[in-house]
């Protein structure tokens, strides 16, 4: 079974603050995903990577997939209060028919 | 934005009563999943499908069944509610490609009392 693993589970931070969000794994992954959840609504895809190393640069936000693919992490520069949500990591099992969820980083950005 | 609705959105239902959930999709994605997500388990999958008439478990199976008869609708039901079946239900579909990206509708929050 592949499990990630999301740390922290809980950040409350100000304005302006910049912050990184993990996702390990002991598996390899062929690619992993990031969501963001608001409250009330589902989980919108925000960035797939795929290849080991590389970055991926969505406006404030970073993410990176180590170089081994299993583990993957979101830096976000300056964040802001529309930054606050649940950011989920997953990724797919080896025969590619289902996600493996982490349980998710809750992040609040205070203004 | 794969044109996923889940109806209804709000629902309470009682013990024992039968509850059915549908999924329905605009962009005729082949693979079609129903999520829960509760407090301190995050997302948990309960069933999918990968075609028409195709279906199977997930990780969190009992209690639930699903089924399809076109490919743009995925229903999911409690045949006799339990109050652990209390929960946010999402569904999501994926289309083809290899980055197994997920599109996720907008839940649908059933109590059971």
């Amino acid at each position: 079974t592949q499990l990630l693993e999301q740390s922290p589970q809980f950040l409350s931070i100000q304005e302006g603050e910049n912050l990184t969000v993990y996702c390990n794994s002991s598996s390899v992954f062929s690619s992993l995903q990031w969501y963001r959840q608001e409250p009330g609504e589902g989980p919108v895809l925000l960035v797939t990577v795929v290849t080991g190393g590389e970055v991926k640069k969505l406006k404030r936000l970073t993410f990176q997939f180590g170089d081994a693919r299993k583990d993957s992490s979101l830096h976000i520069t300056a964040a802001q209060p529309g930054d606050t949500g649940l950011y989920l990591c997953a990724g797919p099992n080896n025969a590619g028919n289902m996600l493996t969820f982490g349980g998710g980083t809750r992040l609040m950005v205070k203004p | 934005d794969a044109g996923i609705t889940q109806s209804p959105r709000h629902k309470v239902t009682e013990t024992g009563t039968p509850v059915t959930l549908r999924c329905h999709q605009t962009e005729n994605h082949r693979y079609m999943y129903w999520y829960r997500q509760d407090p301190g388990h995050g997302l948990r999958l309960i069933h999918y499908s990968y075609g028409v008439k195709d279906t199977d478990k997930g990780e969190v199976s009992d209690g639930y069944s699903v089924s399809r008869s076109k490919t743009e609708d995925f229903l999911l039901t409690l045949e006799s509610a339990t109050s652990s079946q209390t929960s946010v239900y999402f569904c999501a579909t994926r289309g083809g490609g290899l980055t197994y990206e997920q599109y996720f509708g907008p839940g649908t929050r059933l109590t059971v009392t």
